[in-house]
Order: structure tokens, then sequence, then C-alpha cells
């Protein structure tokens, strides 16, 4: 059974990184993508980006100028860094695992809130 | 980016009932959609991956249909755990793109 839990800072001042990681349970990285998506409150989901396990990364033209990507197949974990956030990104992050680009399985979720 | 529409944006429906969402994309996006079913407070639940695949678990009174541009999901009789909220997704072209969402409640 796989199993995906996230964890990271909850609280956050503006201008400061957003770092959160995800790690897998039960399951690989081969041949999976490994995908960040966010849901600001009351809001729908936003994909931020995704890493395969050759580390090739792909990221939202949005936040492209502040997100990083990682993955760390010797510990089956990926991690998210977002920088210098403001109050919109203040949101519940996913972590989420796919055969395909979309999720098969999902983190059970963080929530981030940015004030100062 | 490619913009994901869904109607209706909400329903009413009963226990027993059969559902359809519909999801629309602004350009074509071959079979590259996924459904999600989220409940308040929890994280979204993978339904159905490359428009008509079941993802592992989920019982078949859920089905998806579509190519290209239009898309449905089916739920074929309403049980009291399906009232939640549906998203879909297109992965077909970066940056993939979620619908707005469709809320089921209960009529």
């Amino acid at each position: 059974q796989v199993q995906l839990q996230q964890w990271g800072a909850g609280l956050l001042k503006p201008s400061e990184t957003l770092s959160l990681t995800c790690a897998v349970y039960g399951g690989s990285f081969s041949g999976y993508y490994c995908t960040w998506i966010r849901q600001p409150p009351g809001k729908g989901l936003e994909w931020i980006g995704e890493i395969n396990h050759s580390g090739n990364s792909n990221y939202n033209p949005s936040l492209k100028r502040r997100v990083t990507i990682s993955i760390d197949t010797s510990k089956n974990q990926f991690s998210l860094k977002l920088r210098s956030v403001t109050a919109a990104d203040t949101a519940v992050y996913y972590c989420a695992r796919g055969v395909d680009p979309a999720p098969d399985y999902w983190g059970q979720g963080t929530l981030v809130t940015v004030s100062s | 980016d490619i913009q994901m529409t869904q109607s209706p944006a909400s329903l009413s429906a009963s226990v027993g009932d059969r559902v359809t969402i519909s999801c629309r994309a602004s350009q074509g996006i071959s079979n590259n959609l996924a459904w999600f079913q989220q409940k308040p407070g929890k994280a979204p639940k993978s339904l159905i991956y490359a428009a008509s695949s079941l993802q592992s678990g989920v019982p078949s009174k859920f089905s998806g249909s579509g190519s290209g541009t239009d898309f449905t999901l089916t739920i074929s009789s309403l049980q009291p755990e399906d009232f939640a909220t549906y998203y879909c997704q297109q992965y077909n072209s970066y940056p993939f793109t979620f619908g707005p969402g469709t809320k089921v409640d209960i009529k």
C-alpha cells in the first residue's frame, strides 16, 4: 500500500522560504512523477510542478521564478521550496505521485499560512 | 495555458441517482485527463486517469469518457459517500491545469 507523508513549516512571514518534504512509503520513484499541488482556502487546485526519478522537473510558469522541486531517491523523498512567499501563497500544499503525470496517490496536505 | 471548464458548478442529487459531470478543455488534449474527488478538509482522491481508466481500488460505479476537448464523469448510482467536489485535470500540456470543480450535494 503506497502512502505519502509530508511535513514542513506551517506558518511563515512574508519574504521567507516555504519548505516542504514528502516521503513515499510502500512504493518507489522509478518511472513515477512526483508532483506538488496547492489549494488556497476555499478555492480550487493549482499545479505547482513535478519531478521524475531522473531529476527532470517542470514548473508552473506563474511560480517558476520562485520554486524548486528536488528529489532524493535514496530516501524516497521529494521536496518543494518556494521563495519570497506572500499572503497569496497561503494554501494547503499537497504532494502526489503518479505513473501518469496525473497523480494516483496523495499526501495528507499541509496548511501553510503566510502572515506578518 | 489550457483552460478547463466544468459544468454544472454544483448539483443536488438523491441517493441512487445517476450523475453526470462535464469537463471541457480550451484545446484538444487527446485523452490526457484525470478526475479527482475531494471531501471537505481532505486530500483529493484520484478516480480516473487517461480519461476512462479507473485508478486501483476505485469502484466501478465511476466511469469516464471522452477525448479531445469534451469529457464526462458519470456516477452510476449515487451513494452517501459520493457527496463531494469533483475536479478534472488536463496533463497534456504544461502547465497542467484543473477545472474549477463541481460540487455534488444532497437534494
